[in-house]
């Protein structure tokens, strides 16, 4: 089955520790996008990606990183300097055409022990 | 830049009456896209509807169907006939020519038995 696989569902991290969540899609999409969700705030961009090895920051990519080394994958890694780590974060992708809908990974629920 | 406002963080309908949730947005782009996404308890993230700020006519999905006003810059989703399994946060999203989808706060929808 196509889809977007986020891993891992739950994620624990010490502060100061460096993590990376997966986010791989076998849609064949140009364009990958991460999304950080927190209560009453929606969805807000961190990083996307239209085209292997090229990607741009979004609103809140502070702390953040991603590669984009493959077209099936766009892992993020939260680093250290990340103030406020602990958040729900959502994978998408989609194909560069304008009006077409994204298709989101399940998510991953980062907190910070 | 585009931003994208839902001013209502909290709706309640009954089962089986119709329900109108609000989005307005702002941007200086002529040719955009906007969209509803359902995310349910599970968080996975669904598409509901989707609009071209081209076309007049607004979009209808079987029991959901958009107001679009594009002088107003308002978009508006109408759920009739409302179904328990409606019960979730709604987020409006625009998309213009970055591609990137912008999305606003999110309305939560209780649906009463």
């Amino acid at each position: 089955d196509g889809g977007i696989t986020q891993s891992p569902k739950y994620l624990f991290r010490k502060e100061g520790q460096n993590v990376t969540l997966s986010c791989e899609q076998n849609l064949n999409h140009d364009a990958m996008y991460w999304y950080r969700q927190d209560p009453g705030q929606g969805l807000r961009l961190i990083y996307y990606s239209q085209i292997v090895n090229d990607f741009q920051k979004g609103d809140i990519a502070e702390g953040y990183s991603v590669s984009r080394e493959k077209k099936e994958s766009f892992p993020l890694t939260v680093t250290s300097a990340q103030k406020n780590p602990t958040a729900f974060y959502l994978c998408a992708s989609s194909i560069l055409v304008r009006n077409t809908e994204a298709f989101f990974g399940q998510g991953t629920r980062l907190t910070v022990v | 830049a585009q931003t994208v406002t839902q001013s209502q963080p909290e709706m309640s309908v009954q089962e089986a009456e119709t329900v109108t949730l609000s989005c307005t947005y702002d941007t200086s782009e002529s040719d955009y896209y906007l969209f509803w996404y359902k995310q349910p308890p599970s968080r996975q993230m669904i598409l509901v509807i989707r609009q071209e700020a081209y076309k007049q006519q607004n979009a209808t999905e079987n029991r959901f169907s958009v107001n679009f006003q594009k002088a107003a810059k308002s978009f508006s989703l109408k759920i009739s006939d409302s179904q328990l399994g409606d019960a979730a946060m709604y987020f409006c999203a625009y998309s213009g020519a970055t591609n990137k989808l912008i999305f606003g706060t999110g309305t939560l929808l209780a649906v009463q038995p």
